[in-house]
């Protein structure tokens, strides 16, 4: 099956600071998605991103779909950020989401 | 409802037990689907169910396992004969469509298997 890769695996900054995370996937997608995983657990959705840029506020995402990747970039960053951010992906073969493994983020005040 | 509700938010359960985790997906989605994520770990697909056809399965760890959902509404995840390797947090989804959607979650049943 597909197999999803995200980078890095843990970052720590501090508040202010610009982040990039990527999610490299292994085959053609359907759609992609951006998960920001607070510290209580709960899944949250930021960007639903087969292909294209998009933007809210802070965050950003690029998706090359033909180079098999996406990136999300956080700006200015703050306390509330930190937690973990998942990629997902389904791929062209099945309607099955596959999770990458996330990145850990942790803004330091 | 306006979410992806699953109840209880919290069980915990003796070694042995059976359990019925529940998810409402929100109104009119046609797919849901089930992940379970251990602590510290990402999330691992279980099940995914799409309208009325055939649910795909193929993530279901064991045969103690097994999940059902009525129609495009509720859908149970049971499991049987629990063991301390079934403690997890399991998630819901659902979406609109199968592909092409965006998808939403629940806030996840926290079981502890003691």
């Amino acid at each position: 099956g597909i197999q999803v890769e995200q980078s890095p695996p843990d970052l720590i900054l501090q508040e202010g600071a610009n982040s990039t995370l990527r999610c490299n996937f292994s085959d053609s997608v359907n759609n992609l998605q951006w998960f920001h995983q607070n510290p209580w657990g709960q899944l949250i959705n930021l960007f639903y991103i087969p292909s294209g840029t998009k933007q809210n506020g802070r965050l950003s995402a690029t998706t090359v779909a033909t180079e098999r990747y996406s990136l999300l970039y956080i700006s200015s960053s703050q306390t509330t950020d930190s937690g973990v951010y998942f990629c997902a992906v389904e791929s062209n073969r099945d309607d099955k989401i596959i999770f990458g493994k996330g990145t850990r983020l942790h803004i330091l005040p | 409802g306006a979410g992806v509700s699953q109840s209880p938010s919290n069980k915990v359960t003796e070694k042995g037990k059976d359990v019925e985790l529940r998810c409402d997906p929100i109104s009119g989605h046609t797919a849901l689907y089930w992940y379970r994520q251990r602590l510290g770990q990402g999330l691992e697909f279980l099940i995914y169910f799409q309208g009325n056809s055939a649910p795909d399965k193929s993530g279901l760890p064991s045969d103690r396992f097994s999940a059902e959902r009525t129609g495009e509404s509720v859908s149970t995840l049971t499991i049987q004969r629990t063991q301390q390797e079934d403690s997890a947090v399991y998630l819901c989804a659902s979406s609109e469509g199968p592909a092409n959607y965006g998808y939403t979650f629940g806030s996840g049943t926290r079981l502890t298997v003691v």
